[in-house]
């Protein structure tokens, strides 16, 4: 099974860096995902690791290492509009070519000025 | 990039009446759609995969009989909740694969949700 575990809640300043965690145990490994959610809305997609290491996307960063289970995601110059929830997600083979997603409980984050 | 709608966006529905909620790809196939359900504060809780052409695959735990799930094309799944009650509300999400993708990336694209209320 899956199993995935990320901090419920976190407060940073705007203009600061902040750093969320994630941990996982999965039965097979096929990579991590990461995705914002606003409240009230879909999940957005951010970024997919499958190697160790880090992986910059602009603001956004997410970083992987598989002989510890763990991964985090680090966003730069926060804004206001980066207060969202933060949602760590493992694929699992599903069969037919396909996967599904293993969804942590998600880590809400609050930026304030 | 790849679309996913959603209707409707929000119902508002009596106890013991049923629900039907609408997922499409917009520009893409999809042999194989998601059903999730999302609490208030909790994460996406996976409640079926649905496959064109044959029996959607339940969770455990999620009622086949209340939750119909029907995937009639490449485009389009619908979730009906038979019999809602109030326990039922809640954010219902679905995604879509692709059939174009060929890595684990390329995984799912998600709709924008549909807010279900039961009074």
């Amino acid at each position: 099974g899956q199993n995935i575990d990320q901090p419920t809640e976190m407060t940073a300043t705007e203009g600061a860096i902040v750093q969320i965690n994630c941990t996982y145990q999965t039965s097979g490994f096929n990579g991590l995902f990461w995705y914002q959610q606003h409240a009230g809305e879909a999940p957005t997609f951010l970024s997919y690791n499958v190697l160790d290491g880090l992986e910059e996307k602009g603001r956004f960063s997410s970083f992987l290492s598989r002989s510890k289970g763990y991964s985090y995601l680090l966003l730069k110059e926060l804004q206001m509009k980066d207060s969202a929830s933060y949602l760590c997600a493992a694929p699992s083979y599903s069969g037919a070519g396909s996967y599904q997603l293993t969804f942590g409980k998600g880590t809400k984050l609050s930026v304030i000025p | 990039g790849a679309v996913v709608s959603q209707h409707p966006s929000r119902v508002i529905c009596k106890s013991g009446t049923s629900v039907k909620i609408e997922c499409r790809s917009l520009d893409f196939q999809a042999t194989t759609m998601f059903w999730y359900r999302q609490f208030p504060k909790q994460s996406l809780m996976l409640m079926a995969t649905s496959n064109e052409g044959s029996k959607a695959t339940y969770e455990q735990g999620v009622e086949k009989d209340k939750f119909l799930i029907n995937h009639a094309s490449l485009t389009l799944s619908t979730l009906t909740v038979t019999s809602a009650h109030p326990e039922d509300s809640s954010f219902y999400i679905c995604s879509a694969r692709d059939d174009r993708g060929r890595g684990v990336e390329e995984t799912q694209y998600f709709g924008p949700g549909t807010r279900l209320l039961v009074l």
